[in-house]
C-alpha cells in the first residue's frame, strides 16, 4: 500500500536560510508526487508536482523538489526563506491512473526574523 | 476562474442538527472530492465523484454522512444528525482528468456544540 512520511511535524528556519522539508514515499510503481501549501484558514494550494518527466521540479514562490527514486524521496527546498513562507506543507502521492491521493501528516514551517 | 467555491465558510450548530455543506467545482472539471481535516487524523478523503457519479465512499465515517452531486456544477455533503466529533474543516476539491492535480476550495469550518 502507498504511504507518505513527512519527517518533522515542525520546522523552524531563520529568514534567508535554506528551507528543507522532507518527504519519503512508498509505492510499487512510479508515482505522481505533489507538494501543497496551506496558509492559515485557507485551502491547500499546489506548489509543484512530479509526473515522471524531469526529476527536478520547479514550483511557485521559489520552491523546488527533486524526485530521487533510489531514495524514494521528494524533498522540498527553497534557497532563502521568507517570512511569507510560514505555513503548513503537505506532501501527497498518487499512483498513475488512480484518483486517490495519500497525504502526509504535514510539516508546519516557522520562519524566524 | 473563480476556483472551487464552498459555502458556508463557517458553520456553528448544535448537536443533533442537520448540517449541509456546499461545493461548486471549477467549471469543466469532471472529478470532485470531499475531505475532512482534523488535528488528530489529518486529511481524510470522504468521497470521490467522477462525472457526477459516486465512485468511492469508503471514507464516509457513518450513515449520518451523505453526499450528492446532482449535476456537474454542484455537490453537497450532509451530516444528519451532527455530533461534536464531526467538528472539523471540510474541503472540497475538483480535478480535470486523471493524473492531474486537485484544486482545493477554502474549506468550511464546522463546529458542533
Amino acid at each position: 500500500a502507498q504511504s507518505v512520511t513527512q519527517l518533522g511535524s515542525h520546522v523552524s528556519v531563520s529568514e534567508g536560510a535554506l528551507v528543507l522539508l522532507r518527504c519519503n514515499y512508498s509505492s510499487s510503481v512510479p508515482p505522481y508526487l505533489f507538494w501543497y501549501v496551506q496558509y492559515p484558514n485557507q485551502g491547500l494550494q499546489l506548489l509543484l508536482k512530479y509526473t515522471s518527466a524531469a526529476t527536478l521540479v520547479k514550483g511557485i514562490n521559489g520552491f523546488e523538489a527533486e524526485f530521487k527514486k533510489s531514495e524514494t524521496s521528494f524533498h522540498l527546498t527553497k534557497p532563502s526563506a521568507h517570512m511569507s513562507d510560514a505555513a503548513e506543507y503537505f506532501c501527497a502521492v498518487s499512483d498513475q491512473g488512480t484518483y486517490k491521493y495519500i497525504f502526509g501528516t504535514g510539516t508546519r514551517l516557522k520562519v524566524l526574523a | 476562474d473563480a476556483g472551487v467555491i464552498q459555502s458556508p465558510r463557517h458553520e456553528v450548530t448544535e448537536m443533533g442538527q442537520e448540517v449541509t455543506l456546499r461545493c461548486k467545482p471549477i467549471s469543466g472539471h469532471n472529478s470532485l472530492f470531499w475531505y475532512r481535516q482534523t488535528m488528530m487524523r489529518g486529511l481524510e478523503l470522504l468521497i470521490y465523484f467522477n462525472n457526477n457519479v459516486p465512485i468511492d465512499d469508503s471514507g464516509m465515517p457513518e450513515d449520518r454522512f451523505s453526499a450528492k452531486m446532482p449535476n456537474a456544477s454542484f455537490s453537497t455533503l450532509k451530516i444528519q444528525p451532527s455530533e461534536p466529533r464531526d467538528s472539523a474543516v471540510y474541503f472540497c476539491a475538483s480535478r480535470l482528468g486523471e493524473n492531474n492535480e486537485q484544486f482545493f476550495g477554502p474549506g468550511t469550518r464546522l463546529t458542533v456544540l
